[in-house]
């Protein structure tokens, strides 16, 4: 079965410093891969998403960047982190070419201090 | 471009009681539409999907929604609410060509009261 996972679970860290989020999906290849950013009270903010390695699609203008070094790596990033961009931050993987379900990971907690 | 809306920004629903959940969509072809579930501080959970068929689908947990073309909704129900389902509710569309990218709608949030 496939499975999907994201670390760290919760991360605080000082406006300014560099962020580095990772998202690894197990038990399938070449799915897609997406970024989500969760607001509080807030609904969902498509960042990023990938179809296949080294291919990166931005949804949103900002200091966030993201990388798909390997098929089941994702990962967002961040030089300079502003206090906007605290949030949660779900990662998710559909199958490429079906019905572009989305499974989530369990998602990253960040507060920008 | 293709929308989800969900009017409701809370319900709060007796447990025992039924529960209806409503989400209205835009979108220019046959849609894929969804329905998951966020417990606080989690990811989401894939309860129900409709892609063609019966209108009516049946998902986990005894959730059901009614996909109405006419109404351009797909609205979730469930006859009796247990204080377990109290979570937050996304509805979203999808294409059904090709790569396509959800939509989600801003979400329900459930309160079960005793």
């Amino acid at each position: 079965s496939q499975t999907i996972h994201q670390w760290p679970a919760t991360l605080v860290q000082p406006v300014g410093s560099p962020l580095s989020l990772e998202c690894t999906v197990e038990g399938t290849s070449n799915p897609n891969l997406y970024w989500y950013r969760q607001a509080a009270g807030r609904g969902l903010q498509l960042l990023f998403y990938s179809v296949g390695i080294g291919q990166i699609s931005s949804e949103v203008p900002q200091n966030l960047s993201a990388s798909r070094p390997q098929d089941r790596q994702f990962i967002l990033s961040s030089k300079k982190l502003l206090l906007s961009d605290s949030g949660f931050y779900l990662c998710a993987w559909s199958v490429r070419g079906a019905s572009n379900e989305q499974y989530f990971g369990p998602g990253t907690r960040l507060t920008v201090t | 471009a293709q929308s989800v809306t969900q009017p409701d920004i809370h319900i709060t629903v007796s447990e025992g009681a039924s529960l209806e959940l409503r989400c209205n969509y835009s979108y220019g072809a046959t849609p894929y539409l969804f329905w998951y579930v966020q417990s606080p501080g989690q990811g989401l959970q894939l309860l129900l999907k409709y892609f063609s068929g019966d209108t009516l689908v049946q998902g986990i947990k005894g959730f059901e929604a009614e996909f109405k073309r006419s109404q351009s909704s797909f609205n979730l129900r469930k006859p009796s609410v247990h204080w377990s389902d109290a979570a937050e509710y996304f509805c979203a569309v999808g294409g059904n060509t090709g790569f396509q990218k959800l939509v989600f709608g801003t979400g329900t949030r459930l309160l079960v009261s005793p």
